[in-house]
């Protein structure tokens, strides 16, 4: 069963314009962590922004937000004022000790991403 | 400062053939993990290891092999390459005791081609 779900496949934003990447995940391991990753068209992977599962307040970096909804189990990436150089793939990932094999390792997951354009 | 090194970055591969991706990181990571990324697509975990001695599958791991037996060094063991394998792998390590926020360190990645 997928765990981290982003089910937008390609978005696209005016620049200047804020935009939202959404991210649902599932997991019963009550201390987990979520990342956001961009990964420009050379591939490398780029950490964006953390968010642990006990943080009461949502994580900002930047022009990067993490809304981060524990009961929904989702946490959206927020973008503000896009530029240019956001466009690129984004990737939702998480860090928990799995469902397989309870009690095991904590391990990190990611979904399948977002394909961002940013419209001059 | 080298980071995560993967080598090589290249490489074509014959049906049946087989061969080591290396991984290398000199940040004194405990956790190192291997991820496939076939193209337009996420990362998939191959397998993962929290320690020297220690490893583990994640959700891919069937055609694969690793070892871990120094924190430096995790390699990844490919016995007999389909071409269902063809992809980019990378490796990526993160230092993790209490804190769960501890980012990944990524390599820049091996493409394979399995021909």
């Amino acid at each position: 069963a997928q765990k981290i779900t982003q089910t937008q496949p390609g978005m696209f934003v005016q620049e200047k314009e804020a935009v939202t990447l959404d991210c649902t995940y599932d997991t019963s391991d009550p201390s987990y962590g979520l990342f956001w990753y961009k990964q420009p068209s050379s591939g490398e992977m780029i950490f964006l922004i953390y968010q642990g599962s006990y943080d009461q307040q949502n994580a900002t970096e930047g022009r990067y937000s993490l809304n981060f909804q524990k009961a929904r189990k989702s946490a959206n990436l927020v973008i503000s004022a896009s530029q240019l150089g956001d466009s690129a793939m984004y990737f939702c990932a998480m860090r928990d000790k799995g469902t397989i094999r309870p009690g095991g390792y904590q391990k990190v997951t990611f979904g399948t991403g977002t394909k961002l354009q940013v419209i001059p | 400062n080298a980071g995560v090194t993967q080598t090589p970055k290249f490489r074509i591969l014959k049906i049946g053939q087989s061969m080591t991706l290396q991984c290398t990181q000199d940040m004194n990571h405990n956790y190192m993990y291997w991820y496939r990324q076939d193209p337009g697509m996420g990362l998939k975990l191959i397998y993962y290891s929290v320690g020297a001695g220690i490893t583990d599958k994640g959700e891919v791991p069937n055609g694969y092999n690793v070892s871990r037996s120094t924190t430096e060094d995790f390699p990844l063991r490919l016995e007999l390459a389909a071409p269902s394998q063809t992809s980019v792998y990378f490796c990526a390590s993160s230092y993790q005791e209490v804190s769960m926020d501890e980012k990944l360190f990524f390599g820049s990645g091996t493409q394979l081609s399995v021909l």
